[in-house]
């Protein structure tokens, strides 16, 4: 199946650093990314829809100046956490739909811990 | 989107077959049934998907009745490996649309 690659898988910062969270669909073109958070033991939260060329959609909630979302490319979208806090630690999930197959794939997810 | 419920958690033993029963009593017609696979510090990963009657795949089997208001994710003989949370969504299969996730169901698999 297709697949969404997301980079890095972890990463550790200090407060008040910015992460930069990338995701990348590797061989279809996808004009909507979607960004989730989840916490443990609990299910995956919608946070913004991401729109190639235009600007990312926030559910309510969610910080859009703290949580910066860029869709450059129909093959890639990122996900810049600024000014991170500890409350900001999770793991992060990028998805994609490919419209050939008409079926939404998720990235392996990104672990942020910030100390 | 419709909402789902899923059973919080099931336990089976090696080789036996599970069938998990996911409720979307509100499902609209434009609606389809997807579902994933979850393991811990890992992102979804798709199963099987489909709209009416039955889905099969190399993976799974997909049940849906007539009446669409639930629908039931058959795994064949399973093992210590899937273990796993599995998530049922209801959506409608279109560009944009995210999925919206509900609490989902803990396979707990033993030997």
């Amino acid at each position: 199946g297709a697949v969404v690659s997301q980079h890095p898988s972890w990463v550790i910062c200090k407060s008040g650093t910015s992460v930069k969270i990338e995701c990348r669909s590797l061989d279809f073109q996808a004009t909507t990314m979607f960004w989730y958070r989840q916490f443990p033991k609990q299910s995956l939260m919608l946070m913004a829809t991401s729109n190639e060329g235009s600007k990312a959609t926030y559910e309510q909630g969610v910080e859009k100046d703290k949580f910066l979302i860029n869709h450059a490319s129909l093959t890639l979208s990122t996900l810049t956490v600024t000014s991170a806090h500890p409350e900001d630690s999770s793991f992060y999930i990028c998805s994609a739909r490919d419209s050939r197959l008409d079926i939404q794939y998720f990235g392996a997810g990104t672990r942020l811990s910030v100390l | 989107l419709a909402k789902t419920t899923q059973p919080i958690s099931m336990d089976s033993y090696e080789g036996q077959e599970v069938n998990i029963t996911c409720s979307h009593n509100n499902i609209a017609t434009n609606d389809y049934i997807t579902w994933y696979q979850q393991f811990p510090s890992q992102g979804p990963r798709f199963i099987i998907q489909g709209y009416k009657t039955k889905v099969t795949n190399e993976v799974a089997s997909l049940f849906i009745p007539a009446d669409r208001k639930s629908s039931t994710l058959s795994l064949p003989r399973v093992s210590l490996s899937d273990t796993a949370v599995y998530y049922c969504l209801v959506g409608v299969n279109q560009a944009g649309t995210a999925l919206i996730f509900g609490k989902g169901t803990t396979l707990s698999v033993s030997s």
